[in-house]
């Protein structure tokens, strides 16, 4: 089945430092979302991008839609311990009705 | 609201067996969802809904049905449960508007089968 490719799979950050992630596919998207998922829960709504180029913050997270349709970042300034999570993005494709594609989600661990 | 509700939380099933997981939401969402989440995997479609007494087959429907009766419900039913079927699924919602279609997730249900 078709997933969206994510990156980087894992990663290990000191606290107080910014962390980056992107999703990226080669099919064209109308619509990402950005997921936050704790340990034994389901995933948590964190930011939501409807057009190409658009930049969304939350808080701390900054998110934007890729001019290509194609791609999608997310950015956390200032990394606290309670970002520990995995996050996933989800992408609706333009051809599809309201089917969404993840990607294989980013394990965040923050180091005190 | 309670949002996305699931139950069970945790399922023991032995081959062969079957089961229904529910899933419930009160915000009158239109588009319902199940997902199953395996390690390193993501979240897979199984089948989805745009409204009651619609169904569609996701990316991964054999061994799954579901219906879609009210607004509010949309079970899933395992027919003959296989350790394959292993997995954690989460039940989700959301408008059906073009520009206002975020998911919202239920808490899950964590299944084994031996």
């Amino acid at each position: 089945g078709q997933q969206l490719n994510q990156s980087p799979q894992s990663m290990f950050i000191q606290e107080g430092e910014d962390v980056s992630m992107n999703c990226t596919s080669s099919s064209i998207f109308n619509t990402w979302l950005w997921y936050k998922q704790d340990p034994g829960e389901g995933p948590v709504l964190l930011i939501a991008l409807y057009k190409a180029g658009e930049l969304t913050s939350n808080g701390r997270l900054t998110a934007q839609f890729g001019i290509t349709r194609k791609d999608s970042f997310l950015n956390i300034s200032a990394s606290i311990p309670s970002d520990v999570g995995i996050y996933f993005c989800a992408g609706r494709l333009t051809s599809g009705t309201y089917k969404y594609i993840f990607g294989t989600g980013t394990r965040l661990k923050v180091l005190a | 609201n309670a949002g996305v509700t699931q139950t069970p939380k945790f399922q023991v099933l032995k081959t062969g067996q079957s089961m229904t997981l529910q899933c419930a939401q009160d915000m009158n969402h239109e588009y319902m969802s199940w997902y199953r989440q395996d390690p390193g995997m993501g979240l897979r479609l199984i089948h989805y809904s745009v409204g009651a007494g619609i169904t569609d087959q996701g990316e991964v429907p054999n061994g799954y049905n579901v219906s879609r009766s009210t607004t509010e419900d949309f079970p899933l039913r395992l027919l003959s449960a296989a350790p394959s079927q292993t997995s954690v699924y989460f039940c989700a919602s959301s408008y059906s508007g073009v520009s206002y279609n975020e998911q919202f997730f239920g808490p899950g249900t964590r299944l084994t089968v031996l």
